[in-house]
């Protein structure tokens, strides 16, 4: 168990829609990451916050936003879902800004 | 396109062989690390080798990173079945704030 939570697990919807994936880092850790892993494209880093600021952004769409919050919990919220974007999401934390991350499990997306 | 990546892409061993997986990266690196991820499951740290470290053991691992070639390798030794995952190299390039993923080896270990 790493300790880095999150939910929902899985997540079933359709092409238009808005889903929120929730992410709660270890205890203590102040850096968040959101990555998406799928099949085509391996594993791409999306956003990063460090003690609710955004960091450094990767790949990540103008539809995809997300926000740490004041407990360090963060929130990946993507909207006008496309079929390509069924994934993997995976929300990684670390206690500073570099050095080893700890996943969750992921969130599994699938847009029908 | 990606920063590392890993060589083979599959990887086929009998239990108790050793497997060796290569990591190739394009610039200069802070760390390179090395992590594990069961199928569908969340990535898992193995190890962490440092831009001035050559060689890293952790138990049955060892990290070799060579920066003038800009690769590292990571060996398995007696490989169990438990063993079978995918590794996936990350590195933590200078400049850049988040580790790059590469695309992974997948390895299977035959009882």
């Amino acid at each position: 168990d790493s300790g880095v939570t999150q939910t929902p697990k899985h997540l079933i919807t359709a092409t238009g829609q808005r889903v929120t994936l929730r992410c709660s880092p270890r205890s203590g850790d102040l850096s968040v990451y959101w990555y998406q892993q799928s099949l085509d494209q391996g594993l791409q880093f999306l956003i990063q916050y460090y003690n609710g600021e955004e960091r450094a952004k990767g790949n990540i769409l103008e539809r995809f936003s997300a926000q740490q919050f004041p407990d360090l919990h963060s929130e990946l919220n993507l909207s006008s879902l496309e079929l390509g974007d069924s994934a993997l999401y995976f929300c990684a934390s670390s206690v500073g800004l570099q050095g080893e991350l700890f996943f969750g499990e992921g969130s599994r997306l699938t847009v029908l | 396109s990606q920063q590392g990546e890993e060589d083979p892409q599959a990887l086929s061993i009998q239990e108790g062989e050793n497997a060796t997986m290569n990591c190739s990266y394009k610039t200069s690196i802070n760390n390179l690390q090395w992590y594990r991820q069961n199928s569908g499951r969340g990535l898992v740290h193995l190890i962490l080798i440092r831009s001035n470290e050559r060689e890293k053991h952790s138990g049955r691992l060892r990290v070799t990173l060579d920066t003038s070639k800009k690769s590292s390798s990571l060996l398995i030794t007696a490989s169990r079945a438990a063993d079978t995952a995918s590794y996936f190299c990350a590195t933590d390039v200078t400049g850049r704030r988040a580790l790059t993923f590469g695309s992974g080896t997948r390895l299977q270990v035959q009882p």
